[in-house]
């Protein structure tokens, strides 16, 4: 079984370019995740997706970030303008079922550098 | 927002050792989770401990919960090279709808 695929693996832009992630969840998975992860730290939920649905999106900054998940399966995140603050990992991740307690299957993640 | 901390920061041990990590938390939790990650990877989930257990195996991994303390340790018995990783506890805090992560424990397991 594939597990939950990201792309790029790594982005180097410049600040104030635009960037977009993509995820490809475990196939069937309803709840897909992306969190933000900054060196050294564990990762922070940025939004969650319950089929096509942002259940939480609370810690989205929403002035720069847009997330979407079109059809409930595959997601992108965009960053525009990018800030040199947004270098870090974003990772996604994926469950079966509904809810926190499910387990995650997180992806690889794709690494940002803004310089 | 971070809801665990984990100690220590970084840890190096011999192979066949125990390694020991510890989290510490601030509010009442449904479960907690052990996670772990390898360098440039995601996470991959360990063992899920809820509120009302107090210790759970799997494997070489023996997870305890003392919710009066509100801490957890994470013990790797007889420690492999493939297990140098970062490792992480993640609570399911009550009332909230997301995993706050700590900030993870650096285990290197030197061969």
């Amino acid at each position: 079984e594939a597990g939950v695929v990201q792309s790029p693996r790594y982005k180097i832009i410049e600040k104030k370019q635009p960037v977009a992630f993509w995820c490809n969840p475990i196939s069937g998975h309803n709840t897909l995740y992306w969190y933000l992860q900054n060196l050294g730290q564990g990762p922070e939920l940025l939004i969650r997706y319950e089929n096509e649905e942002a259940v939480d999106d609370s810690q989205l900054p929403k002035d720069r970030f847009s997330a979407e998940r079109l059809k409930g399966v595959d997601s992108t995140l965009k960053i525009q303008p990018a800030e040199l603050g947004d270098s870090a990992v974003y990772l996604c991740a994926s469950s079966l079922g509904f809810g926190i307690r499910e387990t995650q299957y997180f992806g690889p993640g794709t690494r940002l550098l803004v310089l | 927002s971070q809801q665990g901390e984990e100690d220590p920061q970084a840890l190096s041990i011999q192979e066949g050792e125990n390694a020991t990590m510890n989290c510490s938390y601030k509010t009442s939790i449904n479960n907690l989770q052990w996670y772990r990650q390898n360098s440039g990877r995601g996470l991959v989930h360990l063992i899920l401990i809820r509120s009302n257990e107090r210790e759970k195996h799997s494997g070489r991994l023996r997870v305890t919960l003392d919710t009066s303390k509100k801490s957890s340790s994470l013990l790797i018995t007889a420690s492999r090279a493939a297990d140098t990783a970062s490792y992480f506890c993640a609570t399911d805090e009550t009332g909230a709808n997301n995993l706050f992560f700590g900030t993870g424990t650096r285990l290197t397991v030197i061969p």
